[in-house]
């Protein structure tokens, strides 16, 4: 257990509305991730965050932003959802465990979005 | 940049049968290789991952994976499948230096016929 956290866990929205995805973590990671999951794409990445106030785009960032005003909290929103954002949202963080000579990413448990 | 293919999209295995889930990388730089499995409605979960030393690397529910450099390769294994392997395996690559992101294959969803 990574100590991460999404909310919500399944929201359904219509076209044009914004919405915004929360994922907490508790061990002071200072790297967290952001990912959309698809049929056929496997995972790609959105965005990521190396500290606070710290983000970079990653392979699929169009129609997303990102604040990490918190070290704990990593926010990712949509500014004006499209159906083309139904997919699953899944955040991650970056560890180093103890006697390891790299990181590993660990996921969150999803958050399931539908755009109507 | 690296990139990683699974052809399989699907493979269903009997139940108590070996199998294998097939992973090819491409990378010009030195790679980390992962093996995540995804139960249904779930997250993903390390299963697990190869970072230097030995070639064959052992990690839960029974599952190893081997790397093999000259053909670009890290193909998980099972010598014997239950009901509840039943899950979509991922395969993910990353660089060796630095702020080196995943980068996922499309997956494999391994069905156990009973």
């Amino acid at each position: 257990d990574a100590g991460i956290t999404q909310s919500p866990r399944h929201k359904v929205t219509e076209t044009g509305t914004p919405v915004t995805l929360r994922c907490h973590q508790t061990e002071n990671h200072r790297y967290m991730y952001w990912y959309r999951q698809d049929p056929g794409h496997g995972l790609r990445l959105i965005h990521y965050s190396y500290g606070v106030k710290d983000t970079d785009k990653g392979e699929v960032s169009d129609g997303y932003s990102v604040s990490r005003s918190k070290t704990e909290d990593f926010l990712l929103t949509l500014e004006s959802a499209t159906s083309s954002q139904t997919s699953v949202y899944f955040c991650a963080i970056r560890d180093l465990p103890a006697g390891q000579i790299a990181n590993t990413i660990y996921f969150g448990e999803g958050s399931w979005l539908t755009v109507v | 940049a690296q990139s990683v293919t699974q052809l399989d999209s699907q493979v269903p295995v009997f139940e108590e049968a070996p199998v294998e889930l097939r992973c090819n990388y491409s990378s010009s730089v030195s790679v980390y290789l992962f093996w995540y499995v995804q139960y249904p409605n779930q997250g993903l979960q390390l299963l697990l991952k190869y970072l230097s030393g030995s070639t064959l690397v052992k990690g839960i529910n029974g599952f190893e994976a081997e790397f093999n450099k000259s053909q670009t390769s890290f193909h998980l294994r099972k010598p014997s499948v239950h009901i509840s392997d039943t899950a979509e395996y991922f395969c993910a690559v990353s660089g060796t230096f630095g702020n080196e992101k995943l980068t996922f294959g499309t997956g494999t969803r391994l069905t156990i016929i009973p």
